[in-house]
C-alpha cells in the first residue's frame, strides 16, 4: 500500500482556464476527503465522499468546482475557470474510520497566474 | 468565524526540554479531537488524538491533555527531538465526519 497518491504535485495554469486533480485513496478506504491550504492558514475542508456518494460539501465549493468518486475508488476535483484566489495547496484524505484520524496525501499545489 | 485557533504561530524549544502546543475551540459539539504534523512538500501526518469523553491520551514521547469547561487542549512533547520540527495543526471532529484545523504553529527544536 502505498498511501494516499495525488496527481500532479504541481499546477501552474492561466487564470480562466480548467484544472482537474486526481486523487488515489488507500484502496481499502471508502471515506474520501478534499481539502484547501493556503498559505500561513490550517486545512479547509471541501467536500467528503463515502463510496461514490458525495455526502457534504462545504460553501467553500462554489459553482466553479467539481467533485466526482464515479466508482468509490479515485476522485478528481475539477475547477472551471479558475482565479488567482483559488491558488493553494489542495489536500485529498482517505479514512476506513472516522475515529482513526485522516491520512492525507501529499497535495497538489496550484497556481493561478 | 474561527472555530479552532491555535494562537501561536511558532514556538522555539531547546532539545530535550518539554513542548507545549496549544489550542482553543469555540464549538461545544466537536466530539473528537486530533493532531497532525505536517513537514514541508507533504500532507499532514496523524499524530495522536482524544475523545471528548477522555482528559489525558497519551503515546510514547506524545500527550494530549482536553480541558472540555475551557475548551483547550494542549500536545506536550517530551523529551523534544530535533526530528519533532514541523508545522503542528489541532484538529475537531464536528459533524458530518469533517475536521476544523486550527491555523497551525510551528515548532522549532534547537539542538
Amino acid at each position: 500500500d502505498t498511501g494516499v497518491s495525488q496527481n500532479p504535485r504541481h499546477k501552474i495554469t492561466k487564470r480562466g482556464q480548467n484544472v482537474t486533480f486526481r486523487c488515489d485513496p488507500i484502496s481499502e478506504h471508502n471515506r474520501l476527503y478534499w481539502y484547501r491550504q493556503t498559505l500561513g492558514q490550517g486545512p479547509e475542508f471541501l467536500t467528503y465522499f463515502q463510496n461514490e456518494a458525495q455526502l457534504e460539501k462545504s460553501r467553500l465549493l462554489s459553482d466553479r468546482f467539481s467533485a466526482e468518486r464515479p466508482k468509490g475508488s479515485f476522485s478528481t476535483l475539477e475547477i472551471q475557470r479558475t482565479e488567482q484566489g483559488d491558488s493553494a495547496m489542495y489536500l485529498c484524505a482517505s479514512s476506513l474510520d472516522p475515529l482513526g484520524g485522516y491520512t492525507f496525501g501529499s497535495g497538489t499545489r496550484l497556481t493561478v497566474v | 468565524d474561527q472555530q479552532v485557533k491555535q494562537n501561536s504561530p511558532s514556538l522555539s524549544v531547546q532539545e530535550g526540554r518539554i513542548s507545549i502546543l496549544n489550542c482553543d475551540y469555540t464549538n461545544s459539539m466537536f466530539d473528537y479531537f486530533l493532531w497532525y504534523k505536517k513537514y514541508p512538500a507533504e500532507g499532514p501526518t496523524f499524530l495522536i488524538s482524544i475523545s471528548s469523553i477522555k482528559d489525558k491520551n497519551e503515546d510514547g514521547r506524545f500527550t494530549v491533555f482536553l480541558n472540555k469547561s475551557a475548551k483547550h487542549l494542549s500536545l506536550h512533547i517530551v523529551p523534544s527531538q530535533p526530528g519533532d520540527s514541523a508545522v503542528y495543526f489541532c484538529a475537531a471532529r464536528g459533524a458530518g465526519n469533517m475536521l476544523t484545523f486550527g491555523g497551525g504553529t510551528r515548532l522549532m527544536v534547537k539542538p
